[in-house]
C-alpha cells in the first residue's frame, strides 16, 4: 500500500461545477497535511494547509479526519483556471517523512 | 524579488557525463531539499539539507550527490551511476513545515 493515495483522475467537469478530491494516508503519526497545485511541466505550488478543523479559502475547502485518515479538497464554482493537478502532501516528524501523493489530474471544459 | 531559482532549465547530459544542477535561495530558509519527479509519478526525495554543512540522504539518492557549503545554495550532482536520470528535478526550502519550489531543471539524455 502506498503511504499517501489520490485518484489519479483525470476528473473532467464543466466550469462552474463542484469536485472533490480525497487522499488517504498510511501513517497514523503523520502531523502536517496540504495541498499543492501543478501545472503541467511547473513546479507545485502551495494551495492551502489543512487542518484538524477543516479551513476554507475562497472557493477552495480543505478537510481533515484523522480517524479515517484521509484529507479532503473541494473546489466549487470551478473556473477553467483550476485545471491542474492537484497533489496531496503528508508530513511526519521529520524532513525525510513529507509524502507527495501521484496526483489528481482536474480538468475543466467550457 | 524573494525566491528559489533553479539553473538550467534544460540540461542534456552525455553518458558517462557528471552534471551539475544549481538551487540558490534568497528565502533565509535553514531546509532545502531535491527531488526528482517522473511522468505521472509523485515527487520523491534525492537528498535533503536541514542546516549548512549537514545532509542526510532521501529514498533515492544512489547516483547523486550533493553539497551545502552556504545556507543560499543546494547544488545537486547527477554522477555517471545514475542509469536513469531522465527527469524533472525540482528545488525546494522551507523555514516551517511548509515548502516552496523552485521552476525545476529537466534532464534529457542524449
Amino acid at each position: 500500500r502506498k503511504e499517501v493515495e489520490q485518484d489519479p483522475g483525470p476528473f473532467n467537469v464543466p466550469e462552474g461545477a463542484t469536485v472533490a478530491f480525497n487522499c488517504t494516508y498510511s501513517n497514523s503519526a503523520s502531523q502536517s497535511f496540504f495541498w499543492y497545485r501543478q501545472d503541467c511541466r511547473k513546479e507545485p505550488k502551495l494551495l492551502m494547509s489543512v487542518y484538524s478543523s477543516g479551513n476554507e479559502d475562497g472557493r477552495f475547502t480543505a478537510q481533515l479526519n484523522r480517524a479515517s485518515q484521509y484529507i479532503s479538497l473541494l473546489i466549487r464554482d470551478s473556473k477553467l483556471s483550476d485545471s491542474a493537478t492537484y497533489l496531496c502532501v503528508v508530513r511526519g516528524s521529520s524532513a525525510s517523512k513529507i509524502i507527495f501523493g501521484s496526483g489528481t489530474r482536474l480538468s475543466i471544459r467550457p | 524579488d524573494g525566491g528559489i531559482t533553479q539553473s538550467p532549465k534544460y540540461l542534456f547530459r552525455k553518458e558517462g557525463q557528471n552534471v551539475t544542477l544549481s538551487c540558490e535561495q534568497n528565502l533565509n530558509h535553514d531546509a532545502m531539499y531535491w527531488y526528482r519527479q517522473d511522468p505521472g509519478q509523485g515527487l520523491r526525495l534525492i537528498y535533503y539539507s536541514q542546516i549548512v554543512n549537514d545532509f542526510q540522504k532521501g529514498d533515492i539518492a544512489e547516483g547523486y550527490s550533493v553539497s551545502r557549503e552556504k545556507k543560499e545554495s543546494f547544488p545537486l550532482t547527477v554522477t555517471s551511476a545514475q542509469k536513469n536520470p531522465t527527469a524533472f528535478y525540482l528545488c525546494a526550502s522551507s523555514s516551517t513545515e511548509t515548502q516552496y519550489f523552485g521552476p525545476g531543471t529537466r534532464l534529457l539524455v542524449l
